[in-house]
């Protein structure tokens, strides 16, 4: 049992560049997340995805989008990613219900140059 | 809207003394209250929730939190802290049922436990 899987864990990125973070989760999860995470800042939302087949816009979903694959997996897709992107993002899921508590992935260490 | 403070930025203590990490919080209905642990180049991990009930919540690594609804408050504390509870600690916050899927972090709070 894996839990959330996150790939890839690092990448450099010139600007302009385009990229897919992916995720997956075999917990059979309904409820899938993406957020990054800045120092001094904590973790702010940037889509989520209540069920599979639907996505909605989080705190800071500017410069993002995001595709609900299926039941298991949730990627972020970068178009032409900002040096202000550069962050540590992760991927977390729950069961579906706003008192359930969320599983985070191991992150995604981003650096757009 | 929610939101959630944490007002220490590092949090220290010598091992075996009691650890507390506090939160406030700011919600408009009931809140529902968590507490997450992370370890360096790592993701959170859950260590308790407050949804309803007893205002005294236990988790997990011996770490529990009490809930004050008239001080808007959710401290984190352990009795007698371990070296090993070294780590970044964030609280967060969902304003009830209204506020499906947006829980609110706030910046963490840096426990370093000395031996």
């Amino acid at each position: 049992n894996a839990g959330v899987t996150q790939t890839p864990k690092f990448q450099v990125l010139k600007t302009g560049q385009s990229m897919t973070l992916q995720c997956a989760q075999d917990m059979n999860h309904n409820s899938m997340y993406w957020y990054r995470q800045d120092p001094g800042m904590g973790l702010r939302l940037i889509y989520y995805s209540a069920s599979e087949g639907t996505t909605d816009k989080g705190e800071v979903p500017n410069g993002y989008n995001v595709s609900r694959l299926n039941k298991r997996e949730f990627s972020l897709r970068l178009e032409s990613a900002a040096p202000s992107q550069t962050s540590v993002y992760f991927c977390a899921s729950s069961a579906l219900g706003d008192t359930y508590e969320q599983y985070f992935g191991p992150g995604t260490r981003l650096t757009v140059t | 809207a929610q939101s959630v403070a944490q007002p220490e930025d590092q949090v220290n203590v010598a091992e075996g003394n009691p650890l507390t990490v506090k939160c406030t919080y700011s919600v408009s209905g009931n809140p529902y209250l968590f507490w997450y642990v992370q370890y360096p180049n790592r993701g959170l991990q859950f260590l308790l929730k407050y949804i309803t009930g007893d205002n005294l919540v236990k988790g997990s690594y011996g770490f529990e939190a009490e809930f004050n609804k008239s001080q808007t408050s959710f401290h984190l504390k352990k009795p007698s802290a371990l070296v090993s509870d070294s780590a970044l600690y964030f609280c967060a916050v969902r304003d009830g049922p209204d506020s499906w899927g947006k829980l609110q972090f706030g910046a963490g709070t840096q426990v370093v436990v000395t031996p």
